[in-house]
């Protein structure tokens, strides 16, 4: 079972609606939650982290956690063209070694259409 | 500060020979990452250093892969002898030991394919 699942897409969003991401996780005791966005060919970059349950807004940006059933997603409204990227979700746990790491999932691919 | 730094960003090497991937992180940055990127399996994390030590490699695959730090401002991955399945993207980040897990700063990467 991979520890990190997210749906691979791709999602194709028409834009100015609303984009909806999701991601679920295997680890009960994961407390960080986070994600990425990888335009192609580049390298990833932090648009969202989320800690406790419940909704974080950040401008055109929600995440949501649900800890309980483990999943957690990411809500993009008024969707631009400019959002078309994969986005990755990413989990804090702890390794064998008692230090944390971050696990990712193989992300979502996601298309605004103009 | 021009980031965290890699280089080559293309690497076409043929099976067998020894490739040597290299990363400059943002100055100052105690942490060190560098993670694996393939299509079938995502990101995945290789090693971490902290303060130029190895503190968790249990994501390197296998004896052909090593990684050094021999001071706070590079470090190299290296494999030898490479195989097919060695192509990937190959990712260096780093981080401020004050700061957050998640404010980790990745290089452009390295674009490896083995022949």
């Amino acid at each position: 079972q991979k520890e990190v699942e997210q749906n691979s897409g791709p999602l194709s969003v028409p834009e100015g609606a609303i984009a909806s991401l999701n991601c679920t996780y295997s680890d009960r005791v994961s407390q960080s939650f986070f994600w990425y966005r990888q335009y192609s060919g580049k390298s990833p970059e932090l648009i969202m982290s989320i800690y406790s349950n419940g909704d974080k807004e950040d401008g055109r940006f929600t995440a949501q956690l649900n800890k309980a059933s483990q999943y957690v997603s990411l809500l993009i409204r008024d969707s631009q063209p400019s959002d078309s990227a994969t986005y990755l979700c990413a989990v804090s746990s702890i390794s064998n070694f008692g230090n944390e790491k971050l696990t990712f999932g193989t992300g979502t691919r996601l298309t605004i259409i103009p | 500060d021009a980031g965290v730094i890699q280089s080559p960003r293309h690497e076409v090497t043929e099976m067998g020979q020894e490739v040597t991937l290299r990363c400059k992180p943002i100055s100052g940055h105690d942490y060190l990452f560098w993670y694996r990127q393939t299509m079938m399996r995502g990101l995945e994390l290789l090693i971490y250093f902290n303060n130029n030590v190895p503190i968790d490699d249990s994501g390197m695959p296998e004896d052909r892969f090593s990684a050094k730090m021999p001071n706070a401002s590079f470090s190299t991955l290296k494999i030898q002898p490479s195989e097919p399945r060695d192509s990937a993207v190959y990712f260096c980040a780093s981080r401020l030991a004050g700061g957050g897990y998640n404010e980790q700063f990745f290089g452009p990467g390295t674009r490896l394919t083995v022949l």
